[in-house]
């Protein structure tokens, strides 16, 4: 596809369930960035990859999220013993570019509820 | 403090209003800026860029104030399209938004 595209689009995990969520930025983007948006607000910074290199992730906000992207494309979010704070939007999105302030592109997001 | 800080809204006009939305941030290194729409339940999508000198389009006016660390939206004869979250964006090393503000336009 054109965009980028988010998998699942809706999540459903009982506390303490590990869960994985996907991102297939749009073809030849060297950066992604992975949001958490809580209803109600802004999205809120996560973490940063340049092609595999992950540059920041000083947004995760616990050991439990981890995030990965090991061909320079396709990344993996990936939450263990999910506790219910950790419900929200998962936002992916990519750019073109490597340096900040090239427009970045959005996926549709990752609907994650914990139950 | 927050990185990007926004007009807590929400901002209910009328149809045809003109309306002006703010946002301050704290890193005076920041390198661009930009306004993000979001609307409910969608993904961000940017609306434009935001330059020094000011820039303008159609109805939409971006300025930016890099002495007061100041950005803001002018948004004139505001439309019933116009009801979304209007996301303040600045970088440095990473985009970092803030927390939005809600316009309602009414018939």
């Amino acid at each position: 596809g054109a965009g980028v595209s988010q998998s699942p689009r809706y999540k459903v995990a009982k506390r303490g369930q590990d869960v994985a969520l996907r991102c297939d930025p749009i073809s030849g983007h060297v950066s992604l960035f992975w949001y958490q948006q809580a209803l109600g607000q802004g999205p809120e910074f996560l973490t940063y990859f340049q092609n595999e290199a992950q540059l920041d992730k000083s947004g995760l906000p616990s050991d439990r999220f981890f995030a990965e992207r090991p061909e320079g494309s396709v990344s993996t979010l990936k939450i263990q013993r999910t506790q219910q704070e950790d419900s929200a939007v998962y936002l992916c999105a990519s750019s073109l570019g490597s340096a900040p302030g090239n427009t970045i592109y959005f996926g549709e997001g990752s609907w994650l509820t914990v139950v | 403090r927050k990185e990007v800080e926004q007009d807590p809204g929400p901002f209910n006009v009328p149809e045809g209003a003109t309306v002006a939305f703010n946002c301050t941030y704290s890193n005076s290194a920041s390198q661009s800026f930009f306004w993000y729409r979001q609307d409910c339940r969608k993904e961000p999508k940017l609306l434009m860029s935001v330059y020094s000198s000011g820039n303008e389009d159609g109805r939409f006016t971006a300025q930016l104030n890099r002495a007061s660390q100041y950005i803001s939206l002018l948004i004139r004869d505001s439309k019933l399209s116009d009801s979304a979250t209007y996301l303040c964006v600045v970088t440095f090393n990473d985009m970092r938004f803030g927390a939005g503000t809600r316009l309602t336009v009414k018939p």
